[in-house]
């Protein structure tokens, strides 16, 4: 299957920009999305294919994909934004969706 | 509003069955694909299985920890999805998420993403 890598855990100072990477062979070829869940809720879409916003997420929430790395973006953070973050692609080899291991950001 | 409520979590012993439900509103959910996500105690997303709109084939898709054991189905004239799940294991202790599915080709590649989630609903596999 296809391996998505995620750090486990990011820390940034309030207003500050955090960048979340996802490692995968050549995942640049994929098309990535992003979801955030915030402490006992669902998951949440934050971004889709690789880099579009759905509606009702803050500008502030950006995607970028390239070569073996994806990355979200999150600009001048806030409190409210500490969560877990997960990306997702899909995994032409076993037909499935695959999740990265998650990410805990950290509001400083 | 999107919306997704699912039910029918709990307590159920090893090798037994329990039978997932989610209600969906909001949309035309006969024309939806829909999936079911799982998530472990302090663990990461899983992916369960999927079934696509019947106007596809109404097909089902299974993640191989559960194939065999779990059957995804749905009765659109309810606007509700169902996860049958049998000879439960402890390993399948979780929160158990519907979703909708988005599923496309973008720019020459297939975008398989999960539009809406309820909030999930708990299944504990304990004797």
């Amino acid at each position: 299957s296809y391996v998505l890598t995620q750090p486990p855990s990011v820390s940034v100072a309030p207003g500050q920009t955090a960048r979340i990477t996802c490692g995968g062979n050549n995942i640049g070829s994929k098309s990535v999305h992003w979801y955030q869940q915030k402490p006992g809720q669902a998951p949440v879409l934050v971004v889709y294919d690789d880099s579009d916003r759905p509606s009702g997420i803050p500008e502030r929430f950006s995607g970028s994909n390239s070569g073996n790395t994806a990355t979200l973006t999150i600009s001048r953070v806030e409190a409210g934004d500490e969560a877990d973050y997960y990306c997702q692609v899909w995994d032409s080899s076993s037909d499935h969706p695959e999740f990265g291991g998650g990410t805990k950001l950290t509001v400083l | 509003e999107v919306q997704l409520v699912e039910s029918g979590g709990g307590l159920v012993k090893p090798g037994g069955s329990l039978r997932l439900s989610c209600a969906a509103s909001g949309f035309t959910f006969s024309n939806a694909w829909m999936s079911w996500v799982r998530q472990a105690p302090g663990k990461g997303l899983e992916w369960v299985g999927r079934i696509k709109s019947k106007t596809d084939g109404g097909t089902t898709d299974y993640a191989a920890p559960v194939k065999g054991r779990f059957t995804i189905s749905r009765d659109d004239s309810k606007n509700t999805l169902y996860l049958q799940m049998n000879s439960l294991k402890t390993e399948d202790t979780a929160v158990y998420y519907c979703t909708t599915v988005s599923a496309l080709m973008v720019r020459g590649v297939l975008s398989y993403g999960m539009d809406v989630w309820g909030q999930g609903t708990t299944v504990t596999v304990s004797s």
